[in-house]
């Protein structure tokens, strides 16, 4: 069984267009988290949710809205796609109540690419 | 404010040979600690963390790591390298939230 999933792995799309990435984990977690990592490996924390609430929301554009349905998803929606959001976006969950200070598990990552 | 320094880009590593990661963190108190491990188009994996007591934590694959507060280190070490060991190693320091060192990629030659 797969721990914390991503879909799609690969996107592929135009400058303007509007995409979602889905992440969902099966480990009864309650804090959850979006990163996305640059061309040269960097990994910046975007969003984190614990148990649905929105506790981290870094300095990223509006275009990016996380949405968690429940606490065992948190998707990715991204409007108005520019080249800039090319890279690898990783999904990741964790345990504790107090973000950031347990063991994080990490989806496989999508890797987006606009053209 | 939080900050990870991995001062090494790149590390060649000759396989049975020993390694050394280095790790620099900055942060205002008692950090959370964190070695994770990313393998080509893989995830990122945990390798070991501290939090408080023992400063030397072992992980998993044989790797271990040692916190020393007086030079605000935590680098990782593995006496004998095998080839699977090639990969992308990140360090991590977690408070409110986690912060990532750049990586250093480990290559190992046969």
């Amino acid at each position: 069984d797969t721990a914390v999933s991503q879909t799609p792995k690969y996107l592929v799309t135009q400058m303007g267009n509007d995409k979602s990435i889905k992440c969902e984990q099966n480990l009864g977690h309650d804090t959850m988290y979006w990163y996305k990592q640059d061309s040269k490996k960097f990994l910046k924390i975007m969003f984190s949710y614990n148990n649905k609430e929105l506790i981290i929301n870094e300095t990223v554009p509006n275009r990016f809205s996380p949405k968690s349905p429940d606490k065992a998803h948190l998707n990715l929606h991204i409007n108005s796609l520019e080249l800039g959001d090319s890279a690898v976006y990783f999904c990741a969950s964790s345990q504790e109540r107090t973000v950031g200070t347990d063991t994080q598990y990490f989806g496989p990552g999508t890797r987006l690419t606009v053209l | 404010a939080q900050s990870v320094t991995q001062p090494d880009i790149h590390i060649t590593v000759s396989e049975g040979a020993s390694l050394e990661l280095r790790c620099n963190y900055s942060y205002g108190a008692t950090p959370y600690l964190f070695w994770y491990v990313q393998s080509p188009g893989q995830g990122l994996q945990l390798l070991l963390k501290y939090f408080s007591g023992d400063t030397l934590v072992q992980g998993i694959k044989g790797f271990e790591a040692e916190f020393k507060r007086s030079q605000s280190s935590f680098n990782l070490r593995k006496p004998s390298v095998h080839w699977s060991d090639a990969a992308e190693y990140f360090c991590a320091v977690s408070g409110f939230k986690t912060i990532f060192g750049a990586g250093t990629r480990l290559f190992v030659k046969a």
